[in-house]
C-alpha cells in the first residue's frame, strides 16, 4: 500500500470558518509533510513533521495550524483564512526526513471565499 | 544556488515521438533527483529518481540521464503516449538531511495523437 489519502477532496469555505484537512498513510513512514500548490506552479513546502514533532515550519502564517496526532495522521487546521489562500493542500509522507521517495495524497482543493 | 532550473516550460510532442526535458542545480550537496509526474487536479506521483553515483537509470519507457561535472539530468520519455500527457517537475534534495525537495518550475507536457 503506497497510498497516502487525503479528506476532503474539496472544501469551500468562508473567511470566518474554521475547518480541517486531514491526512493519513499506513505505509510505516515517519516524515510527513504538508504542501501548498498554485495553480501551474510548483509544491510548496510548509511543514514537516518527523516522529510526530514539527521538524520545518516554513514561517508560515499562524492561521495555518498543523497537526500530528500519531506516526499514520496528520491533520492541518485552517481559521480564518483568506482569498489568497485558495490553492490545493498536498500531503505527502517519506520512510525518514530527508524526502527520499516521497509520497504525494491526491489533496485537497481549497476554496476561500 | 537552492535553484533548480527546469526547460521547456511547456513541450508538444506527436505519439510515438521522444519527450526530453531538462533540469540544472547550482548545489553540489543535491545528491537525489526525483521526477514527479502530475496529472490535473491530482498530487504529484513518483515517477523515477536518480543518485549520483549512476549516470543514467530506466524504468520503462522513462529515462533519466544524469551529468554530474555539468550538474544537469534530464528526462527522456520514449515512444511518447496521449496519456503520458501532464506536467512534469524534476527535483532534488539531499538525502538523509533536513533539506527540503527543491522542484523546478514544472513542464507542461502534451502528446498529441
Amino acid at each position: 500500500d503506497t497510498e497516502v489519502t487525503q479528506t476532503p477532496k474539496h472544501l469551500v469555505m468562508g473567511m470566518t470558518n474554521k475547518k480541517s484537512l486531514k491526512c493519513e498513510q499506513h505505509m510505516g513512514h515517519r516524515a510527513m509533510y504538508w504542501y501548498k500548490q498554485k495553480a501551474k506552479k510548483p509544491p510548496e513546502l510548509m511543514f514537516v513533521y518527523s516522529y510526530e514533532k514539527l521538524s520545518i515550519n516554513e514561517s508560515v502564517p499562524s492561521r495555518f495550524s498543523p497537526e500530528c496526532p500519531n506516526s499514520s495522521l496528520l491533520n492541518l487546521h485552517l481559521h480564518a483564512l483568506q482569498p489568497e489562500d485558495s490553492a490545493l493542500y498536498l500531503c505527502a509522507s517519506s520512510r525518514r526526513m530527508g524526502p527520499t521517495e516521497a509520497f504525494f495524497g491526491q489533496g485537497t482543493r481549497l476554496t476561500v471565499v | 544556488q537552492q535553484q533548480v532550473k527546469q526547460s521547456p516550460q511547456s513541450l508538444i510532442v506527436q505519439k510515438g515521438g521522444i519527450s526530453i526535458i531538462n533540469c540544472a542545480y547550482e548545489n553540489t550537496a543535491f545528491d537525489y533527483f526525483p521526477w514527479y509526474q502530475q496529472f490535473p487536479g491530482k498530487g504529484p506521483a513518483l515517477l523515477i529518481a536518480i543518485r549520483p553515483d549512476v549516470s543514467e537509470k530506466k524504468e520503462g519507457r522513462f529515462t533519466i540521464s544524469f551529468n554530474k561535472s555539468a550538474k544537469q539530468f534530464s528526462l527522456h520519455i520514449m515512444d511518447s503516449q496521449p496519456g503520458d500527457s501532464a506536467t512534469y517537475f524534476c527535483a532534488a534534495s539531499t538525502e538523509g538531511g533536513s533539506e527540503k525537495l527543491v522542484f523546478g518550475k514544472g513542464t507542461k507536457l502534451t502528446v498529441n495523437p
